[in-house]
């Protein structure tokens, strides 16, 4: 089965950028969503088919994808961007949704 | 508006049964695809289930021969069956509404379901 990492933290002062990894295997051929998840809530898509981002996202969320490695960068960080993230797949070969094992974001 | 409203959720034995409902508003369920994605405590999200618009149906590993998902278009809602539920079973359930392939872009507050004697 399809396999999607990423780091359990990363933490980042405010006003810097914060870049969370997502790595799995040729995932560069793979549209990848992105979703922030504060406690208690229900997950919120910020960026998807890569680097696209839902109306109301800022466009302090930011994504990229190539290789082996999709990235999801938050400039300008705020204490509000403190939350879980997590990266999201489809793998065509099974038809199965993947999600990633989750990044936890601290900001200091 | 769109809004995504579970309901169904609660505590059950091992082995029990449990139906959860999404009922959705502000478009059409059967005109989507639709997943059921979970959350154990202090865990990640893992994807259950998912129906498309044409009625195909594909299930995780982990709940496929167990649940069942389905949908009633009269009344617009999404529904899991599930059955021989296991204590590893213990999630919050959300229903969530993929937009066209790219990505899950509304999702409903989530529904806990605690499997425990």
């Amino acid at each position: 089965s399809y396999v999607l990492t990423q780091p359990p933290s990363v933490s980042v002062a405010p006003g810097q950028t914060a870049r969370i990894t997502c790595g799995g295997n040729n995932i560069g051929s793979k549209s990848v969503h992105w979703y922030q998840q504060k406690p208690g809530q229900a997950p919120v898509l910020v960026v998807y088919d890569d680097s696209d981002r839902p109306s109301g996202i800022p466009e302090r969320f930011s994504g990229s994808n190539s290789g082996n490695t999709a990235t999801l960068t938050i400039s300008r960080v705020e204490a509000g961007d403190e939350a879980d993230y997590y990266c999201q797949v489809w793998d065509s070969s099974s038809d199965f949704y993947v999600f990633g094992t989750g990044t936890k974001v601290t900001v200091l | 508006e769109v809004q995504l409203v579970e309901s169904g959720g609660g505590l059950v034995q091992p082995g029990g049964s449990l139906r959860l409902s999404c009922a959705a508003s502000g478009f059409t369920v059967s005109s989507n695809y639709m997943s059921w994605v979970r959350q154990a405590p202090g865990k990640g999200l893992e994807w259950v289930s998912v129906i498309y618009s044409g009625g195909s149906t594909y299930y995780a590993d982990s709940v496929k021969g167990r649940f069942t998902i389905s949908r009633d278009n009269s009344k617009n809602t999404l529904y899991l069956q599930m059955n021989s539920l296991r204590a590893e079973d213990t999630a919050v359930y959300y229903c969530a509404r993929e937009m066209g392939g790219s990505g899950f872009d509304y999702w409903g507050q989530g529904t806990l379901v605690t499997v425990s004697s």
